[in-house]
């Protein structure tokens, strides 16, 4: 199965600060990668699909890119809402595959 | 609203069936789209299960494959995950989900269910 690697695993920002986490793919999953955020004691929530597009209600500063192997979740500056821990999750090859999460934590 | 909730035991015994349903409010189940199953284990990373199409085709993640069942009830707009001969392993998070494809991208969850696993 495709193995999504995310790194880092931790990532330590203060409010304001951009940040950069990075999901990469043992094989190519195309463009057909998606990122989700999840709070403590919530369910993930859809944040990016298809590589690059935002879902429903997603504010601007988040962005993906990338495609093949190697994929970033960009968040511009970071809000106090946003610091939780980030799943990817490929869906073109099977079976369907999460990355391990990185957290992102208040310095 | 597309809203989802898992319910079921929160405490099975090793060698026995976990057995979960998703009731889907704001949407009939047998309109469209792909149901699924997802799990965490305690401070643990997500580990996709399987998924059924509104049509009542499967698909289910290799390594538990032979211990998963997943099944609509489109007559109470529910779907059921199934899994059989349980271990300490299974104690986890089960979240239900609303699937765009076979093997992904999912847009609406349940809040989650922690079904353990222990005698």
């Amino acid at each position: 199965e495709t193995v999504l690697t995310q790194s880092p695993a931790t990532l330590s920002l203060s409010p304001g600060e951009r940040a950069t986490l990075s999901c990469r793919a043992s094989e190519s999953v195309s463009r057909y990668l998606a990122w989700y955020q999840q709070k403590p004691g919530q369910a993930p929530r859809l944040l990016i699909y298809d590589a690059s597009n935002r879902a429903t209600g997603i504010p601007a500063r988040f962005s993906g890119s990338g495609s093949g192997t190697d994929f970033t979740l960009t968040i511009s500056s970071l809000e106090p809402e946003d610091f939780a821990v980030y799943y990817c999750q490929q869906r073109n090859n099977w079976p369907g595959t999460f990355g391990q999460g990185t957290k992102v934590e208040i310095k | 609203q597309v809203q989802l909730q898992e319910s079921g035991p929160g405490l099975v015994k090793p060698s026995e069936t976990l057995s979960l349903t998703c009731t889907v409010s704001g949407y009939s189940i047998s309109s469209g789209y792909y149901w699924g199953w997802i799990r965490q284990p305690p401070g643990k990373g997500l580990e996709w299960i399987g998924t059924i199409y509104h049509t009542g085709s499967t698909y289910y993640t290799p390594s538990l494959k032979s211990r998963v069942t997943i099944s609509l009830d489109t007559s109470k707009n529910q779907f059921s995950l199934k899994l059989s001969s349980v271990t300490a392993a299974d104690t986890a998070v089960y979240y239900c989900a609303r699937a765009e494809y076979s093997s992904g991208l999912f847009d609406y969850w349940g809040q989650g269910t922690l079904v353990t696993v222990s005698s």
